[in-house]
C-alpha cells in the first residue's frame, strides 16, 4: 500500500495560519493533490504538485518533498468556512489514492 | 451547469435487494470513476472507465458492476445488498485517466443506507 497519513483533526482560529501535513511511503506516483471536502459535500479540486517546491494559489499553498516522501498544504488568513476536511491524495497509475483526511475545525 | 450529476442523492433500501446509481457528465471528459467513503470518511477508488472501457476494478465485490453506455455516463448496479454496503458513493471525471495531474471532479454523492 501506499500508506498516506494526515493528522486526524486540527483546530485553528480565524485569521491564522494553518499547515496540514501529509506523508507518504511511494515513490510511485506523477503528483500529489489536494481536496476540500466540507461535510456532506463533494471534495473539490484546491491544488496539485508534480515538482518538488511550493504552489501558491491565493490563500492556498501545497508543497511536495518527494525525498521526504512528505507534503503540506498551508491555509492563510483563515475564515470559518475554511472549517472542512482535507484530502491528500497520490495521483498515478490511472487512479488517485487517498489520505485518511484531516478535519479542520475554525473557531472565531 | 451541473458538471457531474449522480441521482438519487439518498437511496435507503433493505438487505438482499438490488439498487442502481447513475451518474452523467457535461465536462466532456474521458474518464469516469466510482468511489467510496465509509463512515471513517475514507475514500477509495472502486471502478475507472476511459471511453467506456474498464481500466481499474480495485478488487470490488462482483456484486458492484459499473456499466459505462457512453463516455458520459457511468451507472454502478448493485446486487444483493448487504449492511457493509452502506456509504457515501461518488462519482468522478477527468479529461484523462489520472496518471499526472489531471484534476478528478467529484459528483454530489449517493448516500446509501441498507437496513
Amino acid at each position: 500500500g501506499q500508506n498516506i497519513d494526515q493528522p486526524t483533526e486540527m483546530t485553528a482560529t480565524e485569521g491564522a495560519i494553518v499547515q496540514i501535513n501529509c506523508t507518504y511511503q511511494t515513490s510511485g506516483f506523477n503528483g500529489l493533490f489536494w481536496y476540500q471536502q466540507h461535510a456532506g459535500e463533494a471534495p473539490t479540486f484546491l491544488s496539485y504538485n508534480v515538482l518538488d517546491g511550493l504552489e501558491e494559489k491565493g490563500r492556498f499553498s501545497s508543497f511536495l518533498s518527494r525525498s521526504k516522501g512528505y507534503s503540506y498544504l498551508l491555509l492563510k488568513e483563515l475564515q470559518m468556512k475554511d472549517s472542512a476536511s482535507y484530502l491528500c491524495a497520490l495521483g498515478g497509475f490511472q487512479k488517485l489514492v487517498f489520505g485518511t483526511g484531516t478535519r479542520l475545525l475554525v473557531s472565531p | 451547469d451541473t458538471a457531474v450529476s449522480q441521482t438519487p442523492k439518498y437511496l435507503v433500501t433493505q438487505m438482499g435487494n438490488d439498487k442502481s446509481i447513475k451518474c452523467e457528465q457535461n465536462l466532456g471528459h474521458d474518464t469516469m470513476y466510482w468511489y467510496k467513503q465509509d463512515s471513517k470518511k475514507f475514500l477509495k477508488i472502486m471502478f475507472s472507465y476511459n471511453n467506456k472501457e474498464l481500466i481499474i476494478n480495485e478488487t470490488v465485490p462482483n456484486r458492484f458492476s459499473p456499466k459505462s453506455p457512453d463516455k458520459a455516463h457511468l451507472n454502478l448496479h448493485i446486487n444483493s445488498l448487504e449492511l457493509g454496503d452502506s456509504a457515501v458513493y461518488f462519482c468522478a471525471s477527468s479529461p484523462a485517466p489520472t496518471g499526472g495531474t489531471d484534476t478528478q471532479y467529484f459528483g454530489p454523492g449517493t448516500r446509501l443506507t441498507v437496513l
